[in-house]
């Protein structure tokens, strides 16, 4: 399985500081992205990283992307209350777009 | 990005019922899929909707438990049959938005399903 693995799954700070989710995976892929869910809502698509780019940011999103280690790295700086959210990483091979468990981020005003 | 909406948006049902969700784009989409999130889990993918034939189901999901129409680009339904509450979850559609060599995965609302 291609599953892509996320750590830390819970990972609460204050507000202003950055915050650093990391993603793992297991097979070849063409693409990664990064989502964000609130509250059991539906998903919002932040970032997309190609498997021959190595870093990409969107405001204040900074993903990186290691298909050596394949492994990624989601860092959101500057926090804010409503960046509180589950963050997912998914993996694309194949048309199919394969989800991590999640990282559960909590925002400390 | 696409546009999708889901119908109906929540709803509580009883067992052994059955439940029909739909999904519309605002545009014409090759590539539409159902996945399914149980509490506290991430998603996983039913099926892929394919445009006049079956759908392609995975690892685990039959099509006798979850039909799946899709008559045109632009909508598809999912049928959650002869329910139980191990079905509750929310069920989500997306699509494949191809821009280039680009390829995005949109997301609908959700529908979020209770099942007594």
């Amino acid at each position: 399985s291609q599953q892509g693995e996320e750590d830390p799954q819970a990972l609460s700070i204050q507000e202003g500081e950055n915050a650093t989710m990391n993603c793992s995976y297991k097979t070849s892929i063409n693409n990664l992205q990064w989502y964000r869910q609130n509250s059991g809502r539906g998903l919002v698509h932040l970032i997309l990283i190609r498997s021959n780019e190595r870093e990409k940011h969107s405001g204040r999103l900074r993903v990186t992307l290691d298909t050596s280690k394949k492994s990624s790295s989601l860092l959101i700086t500057a926090s804010r209350a409503a960046d509180t959210a589950s963050y997912f990483c998914a993996t694309q091979g194949a048309q199919k777009l394969v989800f991590g468990q999640g990282t559960r981020l909590t925002i400390n005003p | 990005s696409a546009v999708i909406s889901q119908k109906p948006s929540r709803d509580i049902c009883q067992r052994g019922t059955s439940l029909t969700i739909q999904c519309q784009v605002d545009s014409q989409v090759t590539m539409m899929f159902w996945y399914r999130q149980q509490p506290g889990q991430s998603l996983t993918l039913i099926a892929t909707a394919n445009q006049g034939s079956e759908a392609t189901y995975e690892s685990g999901f039959v099509i006798d438990k979850f039909p799946i129409s899709r008559p045109n680009l632009t909508f598809s339904t999912l049928t959650v049959s002869n329910m139980s509450p191990e079905d509750s979850s929310i069920y989500l559609c997306s699509v494949l938005e191809v821009t280039g060599t680009q390829e995005t995965q949109y997301f609908g609302p959700g529908t979020r399903l209770l099942v007594l």
